[in-house]
């Protein structure tokens, strides 16, 4: 089974529409992660979170939001959803001590009509 | 500011041996990570450098000098299956995120 896993796996929508995005892993890890990807732009930050009361934004929150359920689950919403949000989004977990590196989920494929 | 610099794209022949460059300018250092990312897939960890010199696992290795703000990946005996996008990404700072570069597409042609 996998470690970090991400439901759904590819979504198409419409403008407008609420969308949230499902991240849950089994590596016990405190910290957790979501990125967008865009060709051009690389990684970049939305969100993160140390632990289930310590959430963090990263570079790009706007017109998203998240909710850290339990240890083992991190969710990320789009409100209102803009064709500018389409991307590849990727969930990332790490532990909580030192500087480790990230085990990333599979991503899903968010296309906004 | 912050600012990572790898090569955008690379060629390889299948069985030679290829170095992907990063530079990179943070506020603090915490250690640099390199991924590897295949299209369409996520990014997995492939190696962690935090003191200066060469670490080895396999058929790659990574180099890390701190003083220069410099790190590579080497790849030998290239295989189509290394393929791929090597993302470079610096930790930096006490909240542990990471800066990553663009990224670096290498193509092994036989």
């Amino acid at each position: 089974d996998a470690d970090v896993t991400q439901t759904p796996r590819n979504r198409i929508t419409k403008t407008g529409k609420r969308i949230m995005l499902e991240c849950s892993q089994t590596k016990g890890h405190d910290r957790m992660y979501w990125y967008r990807q865009d060709p051009g732009l690389g990684l970049r930050l939305i969100y993160y979170s140390f632990d289930v009361k310590d959430i963090n934004k990263g570079e790009i929150s706007d017109g998203y939001s998240v909710s850290r359920q339990a240890q083992a689950k991190f969710s990320l919403s789009l409100e209102s959803a803009i064709p500018n949000q389409t991307a590849l989004y990727f969930c990332a977990t790490a532990q909580g001590v030192g500087y480790n590196e990230q085990f990333f989920g599979p991503g899903t494929r968010l296309t906004v009509l | 500011g912050q600012n990572i610099d790898q090569p955008t794209e690379m060629t390889a022949t299948e069985g030679a041996i290829v170095q992907i460059n990063c530079t990179y300018q943070t506020s603090g250092f915490n250690g640099l990570f390199w991924y590897q990312q295949h299209a369409g897939e996520a990014p997995t960890f492939l190696s962690y450098n935090v003191l200066d010199g060469l670490e080895e696992k396999g058929r790659f290795s990574s180099f890390l000098s701190r003083s220069k703000g410099y790190s590579y990946l080497l790849l030998k005996e290239l295989q189509m299956k290394d393929s791929a996008s090597y993302l470079c990404a610096v930790c930096a700072g006490n909240n542990r995120k990471l800066i990553w570069g663009l990224g670096t597409s290498l193509a092994v042609n036989p």
